[in-house]
């Protein structure tokens, strides 16, 4: 069974510092990993992927996260801080072998940016 | 890009009536259509994976005659919440994949607020 922790349900963040929200799975074998951001009442948008690539991950709006196999975690950051940040963000998990795409989210990470 | 529509996007019904929900990939043909269900600040649990022309796998614990799945065609999918009570309120998301490249990707709707009265 796979699993996905988000440490920290709530953030927050000065307008122009780093974010960094945790992330860290549980799983017999190294899944593919997923960061999505969710304005209030919207969808889920990607905000980057982990796919067995490389290992430093650049997404959309200056996010980036490191897969660590020996840490088995996958944190995001971003080294500035904007308003527009502000918002709800999800860590993923996805088998390597599931074709269909079947994602199992954390718990989510609340982050508020404070002028 | 990738386009999922939900709709309607908020929707408030009588307790005892059924609301459909309706989840369509605008510009692509998707490969399997999954339903969930978001709480008020919490995260998204899976309700159901559904297939174009086959019956929806449910996860454990989702009731199958109270959240009906149909799924018609490869970009319509339609979740229909039956006899509806208050305790059915919620925000509900639908999410849309397709194969490309050899690699998934899932893109979402916009979402459902759904108040039960």
């Amino acid at each position: 069974a796979q699993s996905v922790t988000q440490l920290g349900s709530h953030v927050s963040v000065s307008e122009g510092a780093l974010v960094l929200l945790r992330c860290n799975y549980s799983s017999s074998v190294p899944p593919y990993l997923f960061w999505y951001v969710q304005y209030p009442n919207q969808g889920l948008q990607l905000l980057l992927k982990y796919t067995s690539a490389a290992t430093l991950v650049k997404g959309i709006n200056g996010f980036e996260a490191e897969f660590k196999k020996s840490e088995t975690s996958f944190h995001l950051t971003k080294p500035s801080a904007h308003m527009s940040d502000a918002a709800e963000y999800f860590c993923a998990v996805r088998k390597t072998t599931d074709s269909w795409g079947k994602l199992q989210f954390g718990a989510g990470t609340q982050v508020v940016v404070t002028p | 890009g990738a386009v999922v529509s939900q709709h309607p996007s908020r929707v408030i019904c009588k307790s005892g009536t059924s609301v459909k929900i309706e989840c369509r990939s605008l510009d692509f043909q998707a490969t399997t259509m999954f339903w969930y269900r978001q709480f008020p600040k919490k995260s998204l649990m899976l309700m159901a994976t559904s297939n174009e022309g086959s019956k929806a796998t449910y996860e454990q614990g989702v009731e199958k005659d109270k959240f009906l799945i149909n799924h018609a065609s490869l970009t319509l999918s339609t979740l229909t919440v039956t006899s509806a009570h208050p305790e059915d309120s919620s925000f509900y998301i639908c999410s849309a994949t397709i194969l490309y490249g050899g690699n998934t990707e899932a893109f979402f709707g916009q979402g459902t607020r759904l108040t039960v009265v």
